[in-house]
């Protein structure tokens, strides 16, 4: 898997936007970019993927570069239960359905 | 849905004891991850089995470490003799085969003393 460089941690406020960068600058043409999330002691959780459009779901978007050098996971609406370690994976297409493997993500702590 | 069932969720043990982690995947998903989890190491790959064969088993650390899948339903990973460093979280996950979503269970933490 493509190598992903992502700042060990980022302060939030609550109810305020966040904006999670994930620098992907090898990654390849059939790379799908994934996000995962892991709170306090809990399991890794998943929150979006995508190739190249951006994308949307209930949880957060996924803002992707016109380059696909990066990408950028955002929280509209930072909460408390926001606050977890957040892994930005690499994937090639043919890949689908092996094993993901996690770096050392960004860390999020979301004040009141 | 009852997600990926871990069991047992906390075990302490003394080193040189056998340990078996047990986990239940999703019913229907064919795809299952066992990951240790350490604060040196973070999240590590141990191995993955597609319908119930291991496909690569790799990030398994040493001989002491087993991991079985008889059916689809039921997988376990033994540490024997376990030893201190093995102390770390377990989580297993589950898959449909091709699909790009793991799910996680909630995890087995060992402390092996």
């Amino acid at each position: 898997d493509a190598k992903t460089t992502q700042p060990n941690s980022m302060e939030s406020n609550e109810e305020e936007p966040v904006h999670l960068p994930c620098n992907h600058s090898t990654i390849s043409g059939t790379d799908y970019i994934h996000w995962y999330r892991q709170l306090p002691s809990q399991g890794p959780e998943y929150v979006i993927h995508g190739l190249t459009s951006n994308v949307n779901n209930r949880m957060a978007s996924l803002a992707i570069a016109e380059d696909r050098k990066s990408s950028t996971l955002i929280l509209h609406r930072a909460t408390l239960r926001d606050a977890a370690v957040y892994y930005c994976i690499l994937r090639a297409a043919n890949q689908a359905g092996t094993a993901l493997i996690f770096g050392k993500g960004t860390t999020l702590s979301v004040s009141s | 849905d009852a997600g990926v069932i871990q069991s047992p969720r906390h075990e302490v043990t003394e080193m040189g004891q056998e340990v078996t982690l047990r986990c239940k995947p999703i019913s229907g998903h064919n795809s299952l991850f066992w990951y240790r989890q350490t604060m040196m190491r973070g999240l590590e790959l141990l191995i993955y089995f597609n319908n119930n064969v291991p496909i690569d088993d790799s990030g398994m650390p040493e001989d002491r470490f087993s991991a079985k899948m008889p059916n689809a339903s039921f997988s376990t990973l033994k540490i024997q003799p376990s030893e201190p460093r093995d102390s770390a979280v377990y989580f297993c996950a589950s898959s449909l085969k091709g699909a790009n979503v793991l799910t996680f269970g909630a995890g087995s933490r060992l402390t092996v003393l």
